[in-house]
């Protein structure tokens, strides 16, 4: 069965610090690989995917991830990270070539920014 | 839009009560889901209808039954409650593929005495 590993529970940044959030999947095969976000009192919503091509994928809010398929990696990334991104960050993953198969979430990594 | 709602925010139930949270989308989304979120757990997914007319099992599907009432509708029942069950669950929907975004509705924060 496939697994996702966000190995890192809570992170606390100061603003303007870089970010990365580690995503580790264990599925041999090709994948799909999402970053979901939930802001506080907020709903999850997506941040970026990766389905084909360029292995570093750009999304919302200045965030990005790089695949690296030989470390079955799907990190997220951010240069110099806000007050506004403290939030729980999730990365998902499902099988892109076992039919219509549904998404595998990470336990989730906790930001929290402070001035 | 709306988008995806949920009724009701909050719920109190003793051991043994039933009750069935409600979900919509008026996305026209084909595929709709039920995740339960736990601290320190992540998002685990309970049973997804993947089209109207299907709904299948996902990873904790124990002790919940779902309904597809219809293209909009997707409800989940627990009908015995037991403590394990307190948590907060979230209703997603997605316009096709189960790859597809995933949209998500506000939660509902359940506790079980």
């Amino acid at each position: 069965a496939q697994s996702v590993s966000q190995h890192n529970h809570h992170v606390i940044l100061s603003e303007a610090a870089s970010l990365e959030l580690g995503c580790n999947y264990s599925y041999g095969g090709t994948v799909n690989l999402f970053w979901y976000v939930q802001y506080p009192g907020q709903h999850l919503q997506l941040l970026l995917k990766y389905f084909s091509g360029d292995p570093l994928v750009k999304g919302i809010k200045g965030f990005e991830a790089e695949f690296i398929k030989s470390k079955f990696s799907f990190n997220l990334r951010k240069p110099s990270v806000q007050w506004s991104d403290t939030a729980e960050y999730f990365c998902a993953v499902n099988s892109a070539f076992s039919g219509n198969t549904p998404l595998v979430f990470g336990k989730g990594t906790r930001l929290s920014v402070i001035a | 839009n709306a988008g995806v709602t949920q009724t009701p925010k909050f719920q109190v139930l003793k051991t043994g009560q039933s009750m069935t949270l409600q979900c919509a989308q008026d996305m026209n989304h084909n595929s709709m889901y039920w995740y339960r979120q736990d601290p320190g757990m992540g998002l685990r997914l309970i049973y997804y209808s993947a089209s109207e007319g299907t709904t299948d099992k996902g990873e904790v599907p124990n002790g919940y039954n779902v309904s597809r009432l219809n293209k909009r509708e997707f409800s989940l029942r627990l009908e015995s409650a037991a403590p394990s069950q307190t948590s907060v669950y979230f209703c997603a929907s997605s316009r096709d593929r189960l790859t597809d975004t995933q949209y998500f509705g506000p939660g509902t924060r359940l506790t079980v005495l």
